[in-house]
């Protein structure tokens, strides 16, 4: 599986759109990029995911560059409750018998200001 | 409310013990993961289970096993446990072989503390 990097902390505005980075530089072809968050110790939520093409839901958007080594997810109105640790991931489709070996990194911790 | 559940919530144990956590997945999920997340290593994946047939293993240890059984949920049973074992477990749960889609549903975890 590709690894990511994320930066480990970043500050937002209330009100204010919250981009989180994410690199992926040695993705397959084949493998999609996740965004998960983790509030304090509770489980981590799924947020999005994405191969190729740009998403949004009622969470989040997620941007995937040409190239597919980045992406940004984009939380458009920050408020405090989203203050949590983001994780991004990259992995095979389930098909792939070793897709759900996936590990999740150290993320970045994001604190939403008032 | 993700709709995974989990038992119990806390455990304190002494070491050398042997617990069992039990794992109900969402209502029509295939696939349940197992996860351990302690303060210096991060969540790590330990093991997947899909529709009662195990999967994909991680960094499970010898000492730890798991098992999914008919109706779908699943038990992670620890033994001989140690200090080190302390961490929150989660377990997760999608839908299966769908080619596009891979949503994990975490549990509210279990928090072990072995003295």
């Amino acid at each position: 599986d590709a690894k990511t990097t994320q930066p480990p902390s970043m500050d937002c505005a209330e009100g204010r759109a919250a981009n989180l980075p994410c690199n992926h530089s040695t993705i397959s072809g084949n493998e999609y990029v996740y965004w998960y968050r983790q509030i304090h110790s509770q489980g981590p939520q799924y947020i999005i995911h994405g191969l190729k093409n740009n998403e949004t839901n009622e969470m989040a958007s997620l941007i995937i560059t040409e190239d597919r080594k980045s992406s940004t997810l984009i939380l458009p109105h920050a408020t405090l409750r989203d203050t949590a640790v983001y994780y991004c991931i990259v992995r095979l489709p389930p098909i792939n018998t070793n897709a759900g070996k996936s590990t999740f990194g150290d993320g970045t911790t994001l604190t939403v200001k008032p | 409310d993700s709709g995974v559940t989990q038992t119990p919530k806390h455990l304190i144990t002494a070491t050398g013990q042997r617990v069992t956590l039990r794992c109900s997945p969402r209502s029509g999920d295939l696939s349940v993961y197992w996860y351990q997340q302690s303060l210096d290593q991060g969540l790590q994946f330990l093991i997947q289970y899909y529709n009662g047939e195990e999967r994909a293993k991680g960094n499970i240890l010898e000492r730890f096993s798991a098992q999914q059984f008919p109706d779908l949920h699943s038990e992670l049973n620890l033994s001989s446990l140690e200090l080190g074992d302390s961490a929150l477990y989660f377990c997760a749960s999608s839908v299966g072989h769908r080619d596009n889609a891979y949503e994990q549903y975490f549990g509210p975890g279990t928090r072990l503390t072995v003295t």
